[in-house]
C-alpha cells in the first residue's frame, strides 16, 4: 500500500489569491489523480497527474485555474488560481502503484472568503 | 462512458441491525468496482474491491459486497451494524481496460441508531 499526505491541511484564502496543494506519497507511483469534494457532494476528478509530461484534465476543468506539476515518481501539486467562494471544497490527491486500487491522501480544505 | 448509482443518499439503521447500501453501475465492459467509506473530516479508505474470481466480496470491519453481473449491482452489506460504521460510504467504478481512473458514486451517509 501507499500513505499520503497533504499540505496543508486546511487554508482560508481570499478570493482572488491562489493556493498551491502538496502531495507526497511515502513510495513511487505510476499515476497520482487529484479530486474535487464539494461540500455534502460526491468526489469529482479533476485531472491525471503524468510524471514528465501535462496533466490528462477532464472536462469542465482547465489547465489555467487548475495547474498541476509532477516533477517525480513521489510528489505532485495543485494549483486553484484566482479563487473564488465557489472554489470552497475539499482537494484529494490520490495515487495508483500499478495494479487496480488507488491510496488517497486526507485533503486539504479550502474555503475561499 | 461509466457511471455509478447509489440508491439512497441516507440510510439510517439500528445498532446491530443489517446495513444495506446500494450500488448499480453502467459500463459496457466488466469493470473493477469499489466501496470507500470517508469518516467525517478524514480522507477515503478501500473498504473492498472486485476485480475478478468470487463474486463476494470481503472487505474490512465486518463489510461485504456482492458483484451481480445480471443486475448490474454491487450492493455493500454487514449483517450487525456498529455505532463507529456510521460515515459516508461512496461505491465506484474503474475502466478494467484501462483502470486509470476511478468514477465514485454520489455517496450513502450511514447513520446508526443507539
Amino acid at each position: 500500500s501507499a500513505v499520503i499526505s497533504q499540505k496543508p491541511s486546511r487554508d482560508i484564502c481570499q478570493r482572488g489569491t491562489s493556493l498551491t496543494i502538496q502531495c507526497q506519497v511515502d513510495s513511487q507511483v505510476t499515476m497520482m489523480f487529484w479530486y474535487r469534494q464539494q461540500p455534502g457532494q460526491s468526489l469529482t476528478l479533476i485531472a491525471t497527474a503524468n510524471q514528465g509530461s501535462e496533466a490528462t484534465y477532464e472536462s469542465g476543468f482547465v489547465i489555467d485555474k487548475f495547474p498541476i506539476s509532477r516533477p517525480n515518481l513521489t510528489f505532485s501539486t495543485l494549483t486553484v488560481s484566482n479563487m473564488s467562494p465557489e472554489d470552497s471544497s475539499i482537494y484529494l490527491c490520490s495515487a495508483r502503484q500499478g495494479g487496480d486500487e488507488q491510496y488517497f491522501g486526507p485533503g486539504t480544505r479550502l474555503t475561499v472568503t | 462512458a461509466q457511471s455509478v448509482t447509489q440508491l439512497g443518499s441516507h440510510v439510517s439503521v439500528s445498532e446491530g441491525a443489517l446495513v444495506l447500501l446500494r450500488c448499480n453501475y453502467s459500463s459496457s465492459v466488466p469493470p473493477y468496482l469499489f466501496w470507500y467509506v470517508q469518516y467525517p473530516n478524514q480522507g477515503l479508505q478501500l473498504l473492498l474491491k472486485y476485480t475478478t474470481g468470487a463474486t463476494l466480496v470481503k472487505g474490512i470491519n465486518g463489510f461485504e459486497a456482492e458483484f451481480k453481473k445480471s443486475e448490474t449491482s454491487f450492493h455493500l452489506t454487514k449483517p450487525s451494524a456498529h455505532m463507529s460504521d456510521a460515515a459516508e460510504y461512496f461505491c465506484a467504478v474503474s475502466d478494467r481496460r484501462s483502470a486509470s481512473k476511478i468514477i465514485f458514486g454520489s455517496g450513502t451517509r450511514l447513520s446508526i441508531r443507539p
